[in-house]
This record gives C-alpha cells, structure tokens and sequence, in this order.
C-alpha cells in the first residue's frame, strides 16, 4: 500500500516568514494530494489539493508544489500569521478500487507573533 | 447540506461499557472512514467502507466493529470499552471512482474518555 511521510513534525517560525512542510510518498500510481489544516480542537480541513498533472498550485499565500519524479509534495504558506498555528497534514491517494487516502503524521505549525 | 454530522460530541464510558458512535453523511459519498486520534498524534485509521455493505479493517481495528447497511450511515461500535481507547474520533467521507477521487470531508469528533 501507499506510505506516506511527512516532515518536520514540529515548525516553529517568527510572524511574515515562510514555512515549509514536505511529503513523501512510496507509489507512483498516488494522483491526488491534499492538504489539511487542524487547528486546536476542530476537525481538520481542506486547505489546498495538487493533482498529479499539475505540478504547482497557489491560492493566496499558500502553494503546494509537486515533483513526480522524485515522489514528492510540499506545502509553502509565505508571510505567516499567528492564525496560521495548526496542525497541517498531507495525504496521497491512489484512483482505484479499494483507494483510502494515506496520511502523513503531521506537523505543527507555530507562528511567534 | 450538513457534510458529515458525528454524534455524540462528549462521552465518558466506563471501562466494560459498550457504545456506538454514529455518523451520516448526506454528500451520497462512496468511501466512508473512521479515525482515531491520540493527543498530538496523527490520524489513525481503524475501519473504512468503499460502499454500503463492504467494511474492511484498517491500522487499529481491534476493540471495534462497524457496518454500512446504507450509503449514508457508517456507525462505529466499541465493545468492552478499555482505558486505551480514550481519545478523539472523527468520521469522514470522500469520493472517489475510478477516474478520480476528492477530499475527505470530517465530521467535527467525538472526544471519549473511558475510566
């Protein structure tokens, strides 16, 4: 099955700096790959997706970033604001059959004001 | 529409107790999931439906049992509960076909306590 790591699993960063959080996956079949933002005692969200024919996607200071070759993914969140601290998670998934997406384990994201 | 509703929000079990957790969604999603995660831990996945009528097991299975008798409805049983399943559940749906997939849509948890 799909394997998915993450890193780091803490980012800690002063207000208006960049962040990046980085994914690995194992199967080259994986096409979808969202990302979710979990802040403290919510669900967690969708904040942005990357499917495997695009290679970046932005939407505002948010970017994911995808290289087929190497099987990996990133998220970009630029100029950070203290209500971006969260826990962010990415997932891979794989069009078929029995498909459930695969989570990373996480990072937490906290933004110094 | 309500995305995915989870009840209850709260509860407190005894250890031995038996509950069921329930969970609908109204998005007609395929794939149904349910998760558990420990603080500051990530998502672990301890049952998941591609359909009504087939579950299969995920990462942490034991202790629990589910079923999807309908497209809407995937409850999640726990028998006997242990201290070890204290923790926050979420339920979630997606969809997903051959050609194509989405995102998972969580409900909003349940938070157990077992003493």
């Amino acid at each position: 099955g799909e394997n998915v790591e993450q890193h780091p699993s803490t980012l800690s960063v002063q207000e208006g700096d960049s962040a990046v959080i980085k994914c690995t996956y194992s199967d080259s079949a994986s096409n979808y790959f969202p990302w979710y933002k979990q802040e403290l005692g919510k669900r967690p969200q969708l904040i942005i997706d990357i499917r495997s024919n695009v290679g970046e996607k932005k939407d505002q200071r948010i970017a994911v970033t995808l290289n087929k070759t190497a099987k990996h993914f990133s998220l970009h969140i630029t100029e950070t604001q203290p209500e971006d601290s969260a826990v962010y998670f990415c997932a891979a998934s794989i069009p078929w059959g029995s498909y459930i997406p695969t989570f990373g384990r996480g990072t937490s994201l906290i933004v110094h004001p | 529409n309500a995305g995915v509703t989870q009840t209850p929000k709260f509860r407190i079990l005894k250890i031995g107790q038996s509950m069921t957790l329930q969970c609908a969604q109204d998005m007609n999603h395929n794939y149904m999931y349910w998760y558990r995660q420990d603080p500051g831990m990530g998502l672990k996945l301890i049952y998941y439906s591609v359909g009504a009528g087939i579950t299969d097991k995920g990462e942490v299975p034991n202790g629990y049992n589910v079923s999807r008798s309908t497209t809407e409805d995937f409850p999640l049983r726990l028998e006997l509960a242990a201290p070890s399943q204290t923790s926050v559940y979420f339920c979630a749906s997606s969809y997903s076909t051959t050609d194509t997939n989405t995102e998972a849509f969580f409900g909003q948890g349940t938070r157990l306590t077992v003493v």
